[in-house]
């Protein structure tokens, strides 16, 4: 079946990066974009940015441009989005999410188990 | 930014009654790109309707989708013990993607 694993919890100090993993299985990874969704405490969802497995183009959502990257390891089918100048309000549990390259619809499934990042002096 | 905005903020139902939640946005959304999501405690969301109306797999028929433009909404025929959690709608435009801020049902 379709799987999306996620890479575990992270602690990091304010200014630190942070670097997280997606394997994916059970699909054809370059038919599919994979998605970084972020979930702070108590809030929604929020988009961050996606890539593609083909030929690695990335679009990042506007609030994180310049501080977020996404890159994809095509052998082992995993995706990575590393976040820079990380501080307290970026907290979050982070999560990797499918989505269709091509056809009539657009949506996220399945999603990863999600990675909580804790951010703290 | 294409803004969600999700009523009501809770809504407060018994098992059996019929929950409709709401997702308004701040400008026309292609139906095919606006989708339902379910989230229960400490899991990631789960996929429910796309296309504004299509269910995914596995989604039981108790749950359907409406709408077009600027107003979309999630109907819940007759609520089930395991339907008590939060809903988000989201949608694609302009190369991104937004959530609302959610509706969470509980029980009364």
């Amino acid at each position: 079946q379709v799987q999306l694993v996620q890479s575990g919890a992270e602690v990091k100090k304010p200014g630190a990066s942070v670097k997280v993993s997606c394997k994916a299985s059970g699909y054809t990874f370059s038919s599919y974009y994979m998605n970084w969704v972020r979930q702070a405490p108590g809030q929604g969802p929020e988009w961050m940015g996606m890539i593609n497995p083909s030929g690695g183009s990335t679009t990042y959502g506007q609030k994180f441009q310049g501080r977020v990257t996404m890159t994809r390891d095509t052998s082992t089918s995993t995706v990575y989005m590393e976040l820079t100048g990380l501080r307290s309000e970026d907290t979050a549990v982070y999560y990797c999410a499918r989505s269709p390259i091509d056809g009539v619809f657009n949506w996220f499934d399945p999603w990863g188990q999600g990675t909580l990042v804790t951010v703290s002096s | 930014e294409i803004v969600l905005t999700q009523s009501p903020g809770t809504l407060s139902l018994s098992p059996g009654e019929r929950a409709t939640l709401s997702c308004r946005a701040s400008q026309s959304v292609s139906s095919s790109y606006l989708a339902w999501y379910q989230q229960k405690p400490g899991q990631a969301p789960r996929l429910l309707i796309y296309g504004a109306s299509s269910r995914a797999t596995d989604i039981p028929d108790r749950f359907s989708g409406s709408g077009s433009g600027t107003d979309f909404t999630l109907t819940i025929s007759r609520l089930e013990p395991e339907d008590f959690a939060v809903y988000y709608c989201q949608q694609y435009g302009r190369s991104s993607w937004t959530f609302g801020q959610g509706t969470k049902v509980e029980i009364k």
